[in-house]
């Protein structure tokens, strides 16, 4: 079962625009990362926020974290055609030293130039 | 230097029959996982190792799927008597360290059951 849910499930944004994706989580967390799949590809990590942490930045990306709505946002800014992937955020579990990572569905996202 | 390889990168079988697949983590990296994407979702854990310690093997679907890492780097998922369900992209990533750290993942392998 997946724990994260990302909002929307499909975005098509014109270059230059932004874009922000949205997950919710069920449970209490250490972290949530946010990672980047290509069509065919691997994923890609971006960033990630610890639990105690509220927002973060990197390049044109930037990521808040909710832990009272268990909710994230990635904002991607000044979109480029190669923005164009698939977005997941994960989930790590508070419970029983395991590592695994809980993914969501995903957020399609393409940047039409 | 590499990142994670995984091969093969496609595998078609046959209803039945055993696969393995393979999965070279980044050289000193500790931790790794092994992750199933059906299409159009996100991944799906299956397993995790620490060197070569199983320590979860919570998300493996049956007795037909095991996997190793006997000295703690190559890993190999082994499919017993494939079933067409078992038709999907098997990821594997590894991380540095323990901690929930960021996570590398390799191409995948993509696996048909015909």
């Amino acid at each position: 079962s997946q724990q994260g849910e990302e909002d929307p499930q499909a975005l098509s944004i014109q270059e230059g625009e932004n874009a922000t994706m949205n997950c919710s989580y069920k449970t209490s967390i250490n972290n949530l990362q946010w990672y980047r799949q290509n069509s065919g590809r691997g994923l890609v990590h971006l960033i990630l926020i610890r639990s105690n942490e509220r927002e973060k930045h990197s390049g044109r990306l930037r990521v808040t974290l909710d832990t009272s709505k268990k909710s994230s946002s990635l904002l991607i800014t000044a979109s480029r055609a190669a923005d164009t992937a698939s977005y997941f955020c994960a989930t790590d579990i508070l419970k029983g030293g395991s590592e695994k990572l809980v993914f969501g569905k995903g957020t399609k996202l393409t940047v039409n130039p | 230097g590499a990142g994670v390889s995984q091969s093969p990168r496609y595998k078609v079988a046959k209803r039945g029959q055993d696969v393995a697949l393979r999965c070279d983590p980044i050289s000193g990296h500790v931790s790794l996982f092994w992750y199933q994407q059906a299409l159009g979702q996100g991944p799906e854990f299956l397993t995790y190792f620490q060197n070569e310690a199983q320590l979860d093997k919570s998300g493996l679907p049956s007795d037909r799927f095991f996997a190793e890492r006997p000295e703690g780097s190559v890993s190999t998922l082994k499919i017993q008597r494939t079933q067409q369900e078992d038709s999907a992209v098997y990821l594997c990533a590894s991380s540095l360290d323990r901690g929930n750290q960021p996570q590398h993942f390799g191409d995948g392998t993509r696996l048909s059951i015909l």
